[in-house]
């Protein structure tokens, strides 16, 4: 079946620094979207993405969709306290049942002030 | 807005032992689904509902059973739970009109079993 794979599992960051995230599939997506979830809570969607290479920005988080439609990636700059949590990338596969989605394994950020 | 919600937030079971956890959702959505997580394995669907009426599998079904009788409502039963079926249940929902529609999610469900 189709599996989603995300690295790294654990990313700590100084406050200030940046990272990226990045998230492959196994199969070709139709759409890739991510979520964060902060310590303790539930999974909120933060963006998606349909078009191969689509890059969309949401203040400091930069998102962008691999040409094959297969990998996806997360960057954050200059990392603040607000960032902690972990972030996944959830691929949606071409017509499927239900618009269900794949969850990769999550990356979970935590930042040293 | 009270979006998805799920009750109980805690629950602790013995081994063998049943229990059903509630969902519900505002926001008429038609697709419904079960979620667990697990640490280190993110989210694993459980089982999913396109329609009141109807329900699926989805990649982790074993040991659950699912009923959507109301289409604000999404129940999941574990009709003998077993220690390995402790973690985190998450119900969410999200519109049929078209792809591409994000999931909300409620809360969460914390369950042990002993």
């Amino acid at each position: 079946g189709q599996q989603v794979m995300q690295i790294p599992q654990y990313q700590h960051v100084q406050e200030g620094e940046d990272f990226t995230t990045y998230c492959n599939s196994s199969t070709t997506l139709s759409n890739i979207q991510w979520y964060k979830q902060r310590p303790g809570g539930h999974p909120v969607f933060l963006i998606q993405l349909v078009k191969s290479g689509e890059v969309k920005k949401q203040k400091r988080l930069t998102f962008q969709f691999g040409e094959a439609k297969k990998n996806s990636s997360l960057h954050i700059t200059a990392t603040q306290t607000t960032d902690v949590g972990t972030y996944f990338c959830a691929g949606q596969t071409i017509k499927a049942a239900g618009n269900k989605l794949t969850f990769g394994g999550g990356t979970r950020v935590l930042v040293k002030p | 807005n009270a979006g998805v919600t799920q009750t109980p937030k805690f629950r602790v079971l013995k081994t063998g032992q049943s229990m059903t956890l509630l969902c519900a959702q505002d926001m008429n959505h038609e697709y419904m689904y079960w979620y667990r997580q697990d640490p280190g394995m993110g989210l694993r669907l459980i089982h999913y509902s396109v329609g009141e009426g109807t329900t699926a599998k989805g990649e982790v079904p074993d040991g659950y059973n699912v009923s959507r009788l109301k289409k604000q409502n999404f129940l999941l039963g574990l009709e003998s739970a077993a220690p390995s079926q402790t973690s985190v249940y998450f119900c969410a929902s999200s519109s049929n009109r078209g792809n591409n529609q994000p999931q909300h999610f409620g809360d969460g469900t914390r369950l042990s079993i002993l």
